[in-house]
């Protein structure tokens, strides 16, 4: 299973950027990185997916170097309501079975 | 939202006893997984199915047996439950061809005491 590091926790206010970097040394060639969100008392949500460079939706942005050792989450001007879990995934998509989940990152967003 | 759905939403179990829960899906994904979140952890893959008739073991699979005789219903069976299988779980399907993504159920909140 390729394992993440993520911070375990970081705060923000309404209406900053939030950027949450996510450490994947061990990518292999065919992996993918996909961010899901969870709130208390939910399963998570799928956010986003890339394989290099920049991938943008309507929710987020997420930024991969070349040497895909790394990738950023990026959220625009975040609300009260993006307090959640966000969790970085490493795999290939065509086997969910080999993503670990980890403990993923608290974003506890302040009035 | 995908149409996944698990039940019991809530269960309270005494150790020992034989517990069930069912994940029902009507989008005719492929995979279907079953996974354990405990505080302070992320998601722990139990079993999961790659077809009717077809599972695997995940990371977590002591104790945990499943079944899958229908493409739309996917069964976790704790034959005898014990106090550290007091979890949430969740149901998930994925199908490549579908989706690049898993989708997720709402949750089982299980209790055993």
């Amino acid at each position: 299973l390729a394992k993440t590091t993520q911070p375990i926790s970081m705060d923000s206010y309404e209406g900053q950027e939030v950027n949450i970097t996510c450490s994947h040394n061990n990518i292999a060639t065919n992996d993918y990185i996909t961010w899901y969100q969870q709130f208390p008392s939910q399963g998570p949500r799928f956010i986003i997916q890339g394989y290099k460079t920049k991938v943008t939706n309507e929710v987020a942005s997420l930024f991969i170097p070349a040497d895909r050792k790394s990738s950023t989450l990026s959220l625009p001007r975040v609300s009260l309501s993006d307090t959640a879990v966000y969790y970085c995934l490493v795999g290939d998509r065509n086997n969910f079975n080999k993503f670990y989940f980890g403990s993923g990152t608290k974003l506890n967003v302040k009035p | 939202d995908a149409g996944i759905t698990q039940s019991p939403r809530h269960k309270v179990t005494e150790t020992g006893t034989p517990v069930t829960l069912r994940c029902h899906q009507t989008e005719n994904h492929r995979y279907m997984y079953w996974y354990r979140q405990d505080p302070g952890h992320g998601l722990r893959l139990i079993h999961y199915s790659y077809g009717v008739k077809d599972t695997d073991k995940g990371e977590v699979s002591d104790g945990y047996s499943v079944s899958r005789s229908k493409t739309e219903d996917f069964l976790l069976t704790l034959e005898s439950a014990t106090s550290s299988q007091t979890s949430v779980y969740f149901c998930a399907i994925s199908d490549p061809v579908a989706s690049v993504t898993q989708y997720f159920g709402p949750g089982t909140r299980l209790l055993v005491l």
